[in-house]
């Protein structure tokens, strides 16, 4: 099963700041098949970003994803207060599919 | 536009099966897979399996092989989980999604507002 490890758990950050977060697969994800979803309290996840790089309908310009391979970046360019929630990266290319990463806490310093 | 609604919370001893149910709109239902996920309290993100609403066909994770079971039902437009033998690890809370696009690899696009099952004796 490829075992996707989120860095770092928590991000402490001010609103304007720029957020980077970190996902690493322990095996190649196919054709960069990666995904990011943010979490709000009590909220169904939402979907940011597929296939590493393209950002779904209605997502702000803010977020962009990068990367390939076993190594992905999610970063939100200026943080908005109702950006401050937990990221979850998903892998859906290798098998068995839709594995998550454990999660990073994004919140105000 | 597209909703998935979820029936409500349901509160289950162990041992017993649970059967949650999630109402599709806005969209033709057959040309959509339908992605099941649960969340332990306080914890991450766990896929169960998905069910194909055109040829019925399925798939599951590992883990809940043999345990899960999904349907639909295309005269209403839903979609069923049922779990079985249950245990208090199965408290979550489970969510039905689709994805943004027709066929099977995709992320998960659009999702039920989730349905509490606890599991207690």
């Amino acid at each position: 099963e490829t075992v996707l490890t989120q860095s770092p758990g928590t991000l402490s950050l001010s609103p304007g700041a720029r957020a980077t977060l970190s996902c690493r697969a322990s095996e190649t994800i196919g054709s960069s098949y990666l995904a990011w979803y943010q979490q709000k309290p009590g909220q169904a996840p939402r979907l940011l970003i597929y296939g590493a790089s393209t950002r779904a309908t209605g997502i702000p310009d803010r977020f962009s994803g990068s990367g390939s391979g076993t190594d992905f970046t999610l970063t939100i360019s200026r943080l908005e207060p109702e950006d401050f929630a937990v990221y979850y990266c998903q892998q859906y290319g290798n098998s068995p599919r839709w594995t998550f990463g454990q999660g990073t806490k994004v919140e105000i310093k | 536009q597209v909703q998935l609604v979820q029936s409500g919370a349901e509160v289950k001893k162990p041992g017993a099966s649970v059967k949650v149910s999630c109402k599709a709109s806005g969209y033709t239902f057959s040309h959509y897979y339908i992605y099941w996920v649960r969340q332990a309290p306080g914890q991450g993100l766990e896929w169960l399996g998905w069910i194909n609403p055109s040829s019925g066909g399925t798939h599951f994770a590992p883990r809940f092989q043999g345990r899960v079971t999904l349907t639909t039902d295309a005269s209403i437009t839903t979609a069923y989980m049922d779990l079985r033998s249950l245990t208090s690890d199965d408290t979550a809370v489970y969510y039905c999604t689709r994805p943004p696009g027709r066929g099977l690899v995709q992320p998960f696009d659009y999702w039920g507002q989730g349905t509490l099952v606890s599991v207690s004796s």
